[in-house]
């Protein structure tokens, strides 16, 4: 497992853009142990997968929110990010960084979470 | 997307009972599947991958088994830290898809 921790705004205009970044430890985002991943909950409700950044740089999204969302690596921090655009009230969440092993395919590793709350 | 689809969405249970928590997928998933507790304020937790595979350090009272498209989270003898909020996930495809959640409270 790795130690991740999400930083970034807490409160985010509507139709302005959303950025998370994700630091990691215990290991380097630029092997191929992960699949770099963000996750959302929003208030009371059930886990919703965003997408994935592997060490090539290719990605994997969720459908619905492919248009407007973009997730990325920076290698010379051990990091990685989270940008989704145009956000509205609906994309008030907790959004979690994860890792999903790349052997098992599972989420061992999660960061504490960080509430994000869309509001003029 | 594969649909996961959990059943009870809550049920209410005393310490030392037996808890079955139980998920559908909208197709077979090949034992690609993950259970997660939840506790307030926290993010999830991995307790079983692989459909029926313990997560080092989580207690042999749970247990998974299931095949195809369906599959059960078994809690034996529910003890007080045990009262959460259940997650069944799939990775058999993305996008990776969850259940809607069963929490388990105390009757």
């Amino acid at each position: 497992q790795v130690q991740l921790q999400e930083s970034g705004p807490g409160l985010v205009k509507p139709s302005e853009t959303l950025s998370l970044t994700c630091t990691v430890s215990g290991d380097s985002v630029s092997r191929g142990s992960y699949f770099w991943s963000w996750i959302r909950q929003s208030p009371g409700k059930g886990l919703d997968w965003i997408g994935y950044v592997y060490y090539t740089g290719s990605t994997s999204y969720a459908p619905s929110l492919k248009s407007r969302v973009t997730i990325s690596l920076d290698t010379s921090k051990n990091q990685f990010s989270l940008k989704l655009r145009s956000v509205t009230a609906a994309d008030t969440a907790v959004y979690y960084c994860a890792g999903e092993t790349s052997v098992t395919t599972i989420f061992d590793s999660w960061g504490r979470g960080t509430l994000v709350t869309v509001s003029s | 997307d594969i649909q996961m689809t959990q059943s009870p969405s809550s049920l209410s249970a005393s310490l030392g009972d037996r808890v079955t928590i139980t998920c559908r997928a909208s197709q077979v998933i090949s034992n690609s599947l993950a259970w997660y507790q939840q506790k307030p304020g926290k993010a999830p937790t991995l307790l079983i991958y692989e459909a029926s595979r313990l997560e080092s350090g989580v207690p042999s009272r749970f247990t998974g088994s299931g095949s195809g498209a369906d599959y059960t989270l078994t809690i034996n003898s529910l003890q007080p830290e045990d009262f959460a909020t259940y997650y069944c996930q799939q990775f058999y495809s993305t996008p990776r898809t969850f259940g809607q959640g069963t929490k388990v409270e105390v009757k």
